[in-house]
């Protein structure tokens, strides 16, 4: 089955500057790759995912690039704000089954 | 849309006990997936539903974990006899398949076997 690694696992950054989570997965099938914010208390929320037949997509200061033929894929988030703080988890699944695997997350903190 | 709703929140219960967790997903969806959320495993599939059918139940732990969804509106993940090791927070998601394959999570349930 699928298997997603995501790092770092915890990361620290000054507000303004940029911050990247990096995740790789296994299964070439697989080609629907979202990224989900978790903040404390709440349940995970999308806030962007990008398909197999894209290389980067960005919304605002948010972006994700895919690798197709090293199976990585990673989010990057400019200017960051101390809102941005939370966990972030990166998935991976093969569109028509739904079945989706996370990576283990990655707790970010942005220092003010 | 209230989003997906989950209840309880919190659940507090003596080892060996049963354990019912409740979800409603979104209107409309057609996917319902069961999550489960440990420091040690991070998140794992447990089962999901496609129009109220089971589709994969493999990541469901062990036999004393059962899940059903008896309508479109409703589904329960039930633990019997509860571990302590069973102490973790649970989701639910929903999804609408043509709408791509974005799952909507709902807030948890906080679990807590003593």
């Amino acid at each position: 089955g699928e298997n997603v690694e995501q790092h770092p696992s915890t990361l620290s950054v000054q507000e303004g500057d940029s911050a990247v989570i990096k995740c790789t997965y296994s299964d070439s099938a697989s080609n629907y790759f979202p990224w989900y914010k978790q903040e404390l208390g709440k349940g995970p929320q999308l806030i962007i995912d990008i398909r197999s037949n894209v290389g980067e997509k960005k919304d605002q200061r948010i972006a994700v690039t895919l690798n197709k033929t090293a199976k990585h894929f990673s989010l990057h988030i400019t200017e960051t704000q101390p809102e941005d703080s939370a966990v972030y988890f990166c998935a991976a699944s093969i569109g028509h089954n739904n079945d989706m695997r996370f990576g283990a997350g990655t707790r970010l903190t942005v220092k003010p | 849309d209230a989003g997906v709703i989950q209840s309880p929140r919190h659940e507090v219960t003596e080892m060996g006990q049963e354990v019912t967790l409740r979800c409603k997903p979104i209107s409309g969806h057609d996917y319902l997936f069961w999550y489960r959320q440990t420091m040690m495993r991070g998140l794992e599939l447990l089962i999901y539903f496609n129009n109220n059918v089971p589709i994969d139940d493999s990541g469901m732990p062990e036999d004393r974990f059962s899940a059903k969804m008896p309508n479109a509106s409703f589904s329960t993940l039930k633990i019997q006899p509860s571990e302590p090791r069973d102490s973790a927070v649970y989701f639910c998601a929903s999804s609408f398949i043509q709408s791509g394959n974005e799952q909507f999570f709902g807030p948890g349930t906080r679990l807590t076997v003593l």
